[in-house]
C-alpha cells in the first residue's frame, strides 16, 4: 500500500535551515513525489517535484531558499534563510495507478 | 497564466446533491489530468478523485466511491464533480488541481469552495 509518512511538526529559528522529512512505504521507494506548502488560511501552493535521484523540478515563483533531495526512500524539503512567511503547513503527495496519496502534513512554526 | 476556479460549493443537506465545477485558463486543459482534493476543517489534505486528460479514465477514494461523479469537457476548459447522498463527513473546502499525478509537470491548484453538509 502506497503511503507517505512525515512528522507532525518542526520548528526552527528565523534565518535557520530546516529539513523535512517524507518517507515511502516500503516497495515504492523509487516514486518521485511532490512538495505543497499552505500557509495559514491559505490554499495549497506548489513547491516542487523531487525523484528518486534527488532531482527537482520547483514550481513558478518559488524561491532558490527552497530546495528538495532524496535518500533511499525518503525525499526532503530543505528551506534555508527561513523567513516568517515560512511558517505553514507542508504536504508531501505522490501518485500511483488511479491513486494520489498525500502525507499527514508538517506544521512548521518559525521560531 | 494558469488559473483555476472552483465554483458551486454551499450549504446541502445531509443526503442532498452538489456539482462543484472548476474553470481552467491559461493552459491546454485537454493535455493534463486533474484532480480534485478536499481539506475537512482543521484537518489535511485528502485526495477525491482523478480525471485523465481525455476524461476516459477515472478514479476515486473509497471514501466516495458510488456518491460522487468526475468529469470534464474539454471544449469549455471545465472539469465538474458531482457529488451525491452527501453526509456530514464530506464537509470541506474542495480544491481542483493540475498535474498531481503526472511526473515532469508542475502541479497548479484552485482556490477552493467550501461545502457544508448540514442539516
Amino acid at each position: 500500500q502506497l503511503v507517505l509518512t512525515q512528522s507532525p511538526s518542526a520548528s526552527a529559528s528565523l534565518g535557520a535551515s530546516v529539513k523535512l522529512t517524507c518517507t515511502l512505504s516500503s516497495g515504492h521507494s523509487s516514486y518521485a513525489i511532490a512538495w505543497h506548502q499552505q500557509q495559514p488560511e491559505k490554499g495549497p501552493r506548489y513547491l516542487m517535484k523531487v525523484n528518486s535521484d534527488g532531482s527537482h523540478s520547483k514550481g513558478d515563483g518559488i524561491p532558490d531558499r527552497f530546495s528538495g533531495s532524496s535518500s533511499g526512500a525518503e525525499r526532503y524539503l530543505t528551506i534555508s534563510n527561513l523567513q516568517s512567511e515560512d511558517e505553514a503547513d507542508f504536504y508531501c503527495q505522490t501518485w500511483g495507478t488511479d491513486i494520489v496519496v498525500f502525507g499527514g502534513g508538517t506544521k512548521l512554526t518559525v521560531l | 497564466e494558469v488559473q483555476l476556479v472552483e465554483s458551486g460549493g454551499g450549504l446541502v443537506q445531509p443526503g442532498g446533491s452538489l456539482r462543484l465545477s472548476c474553470a481552467v485558463s491559461g493552459f491546454t486543459f485537454s493535455s493534463y489530468e486533474m484532480n480534485w482534493v478536499r481539506q475537512a476543517p482543521g484537518k489535511g489534505l485528502e485526495w477525491v478523485s482523478y480525471i485523465s486528460a481525455s476524461g476516459t479514465a477515472t478514479s476515486y477514494a473509497d471514501s466516495v466511491k458510488g456518491r460522487f461523479t468526475h468529469s470534464r469537457d474539454n471544449a469549455k476548459n471545465s472539469l465538474y464533480l458531482q457529488m451525491n447522498s452527501l453526509r456530514a463527513e464530506d464537509t470541506a473546502v474542495y480544491y481542483c488541481a493540475r498535474g498531481l499525478a503526472a511526473a515532469g509537470t508542475s502541479a497548479y491548484w484552485g482556490q477552493g469552495t467550501l461545502v457544508t453538509v448540514s442539516s
